[in-house]
């Protein structure tokens, strides 16, 4: 079963501007993750908070995670072209064996 | 630099083949994973394993096994390939839950 949706499924920006991306989850966990997926590829890691953390940077990539609501938000600043792709959460649960991924929000940053 | 390997990028099957998915990763990792990635479906657990010889079944196992005789080593089996196993299907490997996954790069498999 899924753990992590995504909001919005489809996303449209001009490059340049700021992407953010959310994802709900329903039960506790130990981290969230973000990945990227290019089309038809595989998924590549960006970032990951774990369940004490509220906020992480890396490079242009902004998180933020807020468990009281069961959230996270993934913001892509100053977008370009080639950050055109799907882009995922996963989580693992506390009492869980697995990473459950969202169905995921699909980028496209118009030149 | 850390890889997760898929033998194959495309393959193209008939229906009731036998068809084998195999993944190797060189980090040493003891977990592994294998995912089907359908168009508005996200991707679903199939099968993970935690150690040579183990395996655990995920959220959709039927007409799948697995199989990891060696650690870096995870194969997928389609026992009798049916057209509704068309997908993409993605391996992963982690250290552990509370560490990122490393994916291959995919095989998307037809079943005709």
């Amino acid at each position: 079963s899924q753990q992590g949706e995504e909001d919005p499924q489809a996303l449209s920006i001009q490059e340049g501007e700021n992407a953010t991306m959310n994802c709900s989850y329903k039960t506790s966990i130990n981290n969230l993750q973000w990945y990227r997926q290019n089309s038809g590829r595989g998924l590549v890691h960006l970032i990951l908070i774990r369940s004490n953390e509220r906020e992480k940077h890396s490079g242009r990539l902004r998180v933020t995670l807020d468990t009281s609501k069961k959230s996270s938000s993934l913001l892509i600043t100053a977008s370009r072209a080639a950050d055109t792709a799907s882009y995922f959460c996963a989580t693992t649960q506390v009492a869980g064996n697995q990473f459950y991924f969202g169905t995921g929000t699909s980028l496209t940053v118009i030149p | 630099d850390v890889k997760v390997t898929q033998s194959s990028r495309y393959l193209v099957k008939r229906t009731g083949e036998k068809v084998f998915l195999e993944c190797v990763q060189d980090m040493d990792h003891e977990n592994m994973f294998w995912y089907r990635q359908d168009p508005g479906l996200g991707l679903r657990l199939i099968y993970f394993s935690y150690d040579v010889k183990m395996k655990e079944k995920g959220d959709i196992p039927e007409g799948y096994s697995v199989s990891r005789e060696k650690k870096e080593r995870f194969s997928l089996i389609l026992e009798s390939a049916s057209t509704n196993q068309t997908s993409m299907y993605l391996c992963a490997s982690s250290r552990s839950l509370n560490e990122k996954l490393f994916f291959g790069s995919g095989t998307q498999l037809s079943v005709l």
